[in-house]
């Protein structure tokens, strides 16, 4: 059973537009989410973060949005560049046990 | 700092052979994640530590087993090697469980 679900597997976007990157989680235990960005043979780097009690965090041009209620979040970039080509990760922490939960991971696709 | 690095790199077994897979941090990091990729299926939990001496199941733990005998080293045993077994393997740390993890570079292993 997936605690964690990424519904798009991959996205293309407009250099320079929004990327609109999605998350759902069923455990209402979760309560710290991370989004990780992986490019080809290397480990995911740390990208943002957020913590069950705020609704939004911002960090440049990376903002995450968590909708508790929904149990969704999503991670906007913008402006969006053909650097930002990569696989994204969403995460979330079980505050009962301390494990991290990944979603399957979306492929985002910036053209130049 | 090296962060997080895995060994080995690259492995091909055959079926029913036995490998130990280590992971050394040197960030003195309480928290220890051992994670497989597998294509479609995002990063998947094995095993996990949260301090020396300490292990506990992720969400794949079957055919794996774990040792943290050392607060900077978390090893993942495979003590009789399957073709299922055929994955990305990827190591990951973090000071406590409200914090980024921090990933390896990863270990390509191939189960014939």
């Amino acid at each position: 059973d997936q605690q964690v679900k990424q519904n798009s597997p991959s996205l293309s976007v407009q250099e320079g537009r929004i990327s609109i990157l999605n998350c759902d989680y069923t455990n209402s235990m979760f309560d710290y989410f991370l989004w990780y960005k992986k490019y080809p043979a290397e480990g995911p780097t740390f990208l943002i973060s957020i913590s069950s009690i705020k609704d939004k965090n911002e960090d440049g041009r990376f903002t995450v949005f968590l909708n508790k209620s929904a149990k969704h979040l999503s991670l906007h970039i913008v402006p969006s560049q053909p650097g930002d080509s990569a696989v994204y990760f969403c995460a979330a922490m079980d505050s009962g046990t301390y494990k991290y939960i990944f979603g399957t991971g979306t492929r985002l696709k910036v053209l130049a | 700092n090296a962060g997080v690095t895995q060994t080995p790199k690259f492995r091909v077994l055959k079926t029913g052979q036995s490998m130990t897979l280590l992971c050394a941090q040197d960030m003195n990091h309480e928290y220890m994640y051992w994670y497989r990729q597998d294509p479609g299926m995002g990063l998947r939990l094995i095993h996990y530590s949260v301090g020396e001496g300490t292990t506990a199941k992720g969400e794949v733990p079957d055919g794996y087993n774990v040792s943290r005998l050392k607060k900077q080293n978390f090893l993942l045993g495979l003590e009789s090697a399957a073709p299922s077994q055929t994955s990305v393997y990827f190591c990951a740390s973090t000071q406590d469980r409200y914090n980024e993890q921090f990933f390896g570079p990863g270990t390509r292993l191939t189960v014939l």
